[in-house]
């Protein structure tokens, strides 16, 4: 069983184009995130949710839009999309907030190419 | 500014031999500090971390890391590598406490020659 699963794996679009991806964990975990990793291989977060409420929100461009319909769902939907939002997003879940009892489990990363 | 560093961009060992990464961090306090793993087309996979106390943190898969303050290290070794353990190798530093803001290093690539 995949424990945080993201669809697609690759995804391949023009600059302008509006693009979503999506993110589920069957684990019950409470907290969902999604991390840039970029082509130098930086990992950055960019939002975590727990328990549908956003409590991290690093300094994303608004184009970029977390969504949480429930509790095992993080989507991540980004509006006119430019070159420099090539990268491999990766969602992660962890039980609660703190990382000193919570592991954080990744999915398998989800390549956004822009052309 | 709270950040890490990780030296190494690749490096390549024969099976059997030992390995270290190195990983040094900036942090102005007590830093919470981890080891991932990413095999290729996987997600990261934690191996360790450090919070406090015993400053030599066993991990899973055979790995051990060291937190030494006074060199801001936090170094990942192994005493005989497999051909398995080949992957890319991530330090990251939480600076929020242990609120799960993870900073992480550009990563080690491993190769492990037979």
């Amino acid at each position: 069983d995949t424990a945080v699963s993201q669809t697609p794996k690759y995804l391949v679009t023009q600059m302008g184009n509006d693009k979503s991806i999506k993110c589920e964990q069957n684990l019950g975990h409470d907290t969902m995130y999604w991390y840039k990793q970029d082509s130098k291989k930086f990992l950055k977060i960019m939002f975590s949710y727990n328990n549908k409420e956003l409590i991290i929100n690093e300094t994303v461009p608004n184009r970029f839009s977390p969504k949480s319909p429930d509790k095992a769902h993080l989507n991540l939907h980004i509006n006119s999309l430019e070159l420099g939002d090539s990268a491999v997003y990766f969602c992660a879940s962890s039980q609660g907030v703190s990382l000193s009892t919570d592991t954080q489990y990744f999915g398998p990363g989800t390549r956004l190419t822009v052309l | 500014a709270q950040s890490v560093t990780q030296p190494d961009i690749h490096i390549t060992v024969s099976e059997g031999a030992s390995l270290e990464l190195r990983c040094n961090y900036s942090y102005g306090a007590t830093p919470y500090l981890f080891w991932y793993v990413q095999s290729p087309g996987q997600g990261l996979q934690l191996l360790l971390k450090y919070f406090s106390g015993d400053t030599l943190v066993q991990g899973i898969k055979g790995f051990e890391a060291e937190f030494k303050r006074s060199q801001s290290s936090f170094n990942l070794r192994k005493p005989s590598v497999h051909w398995s353990d080949a992957a890319e190798y991530f330090c990251a530093l939480d600076p929020s406490g242990g609120y799960n803001k993870l900073i992480f290093g550009a990563g080690t690539r491993l190769a492990v020659h037979p």
